[in-house]
């Protein structure tokens, strides 16, 4: 069965304050990983899609990472806007599950001005 | 483009009762999906459909019934709602299907707070 664990479930920081997100994941056989960010009564938003150990991706003060068994989700000096729940899932490579995503419960960012 | 839009946005029923929730997409995928989101657990598939007239079972299928007539419309319908159906729907959906050169892209829509008592 496929798992994405999110660590921590909430992180507090300071405005210009460097962080990282952790997703850890088992699956056998990883098509891609996603990160999507979630703001207070709306729907995910994509933010990215990983495939292979070792890729990144950047967009503007986000960064996201993925080794064999987890993908990180740095945040380089973070800004109030940047506050959200951020949400990590993987699609496995499996003929029945190619259309299933698992998600994580996702990390609550508060970033303070 | 509206992107998937979801409807209503709020509902409340009574144990028993039956409701439909509505969602539609403009950008012409075929893939479109169901799921439930509660607090302190991650989003869940309930049903998803490759294309229209073709559905399949998620994780969290029993309690609801989809159908597929349209490619632009896939409605969730609850047959006889329970207090644990009590959460927030998110339909999304994707241009891709096949898994075979990318991964589901989802889009979602804004969601739908659905309330049993």
């Amino acid at each position: 069965e496929d798992q994405v664990t999110q660590s921590p479930e909430a992180l507090r920081l300071q405005e210009g304050e460097s962080s990282s997100l952790n997703c850890s994941y088992t699956v056998s056989g990883l098509r891609g990983l996603f990160w999507y960010r979630q703001d207070p009564g709306k729907g995910p938003e994509f933010l990215f899609t990983l495939y292979s150990a070792g890729e990144e991706k950047e967009k503007e003060r986000l960064k996201a990472t993925l080794t064999k068994k987890e993908s990180f989700l740095h945040i380089t000096a973070p800004k109030p806007e940047d506050s959200a729940t951020y949400l990590c899932a993987v699609q496995a490579r499996r003929g029945g599950s190619n259309y299933k995503l698992t998600f994580g419960k996702g990390t609550l960012l508060t970033v303070n001005p | 483009n509206a992107g998937v839009t979801q409807t209503p946005k709020f509902q409340v029923l009574k144990t028993g009762q039956s409701m439909t929730l509505q969602c539609a997409q403009d950008m012409n995928h075929e893939y479109m999906s169901w799921y439930r989101q509660d607090p302190g657990m991650g989003l869940r598939l309930i049903h998803y459909s490759v294309g229209a007239g073709i559905t399949d079972q998620g994780e969290v299928p029993n309690g609801y019934n989809v159908s597929r007539s349209t490619t632009e419309d896939f409605p969730l319908r609850l047959l006889s709602a329970a207090p644990s159906q009590t959460s927030v729907y998110f339909c999304a959906s994707s241009y891709s299907i096949m898994g075979i050169s990318g991964a589901n892209v989802l889009t979602f829509g804004a969601g739908s707070r659905l309330t049993v008592l």
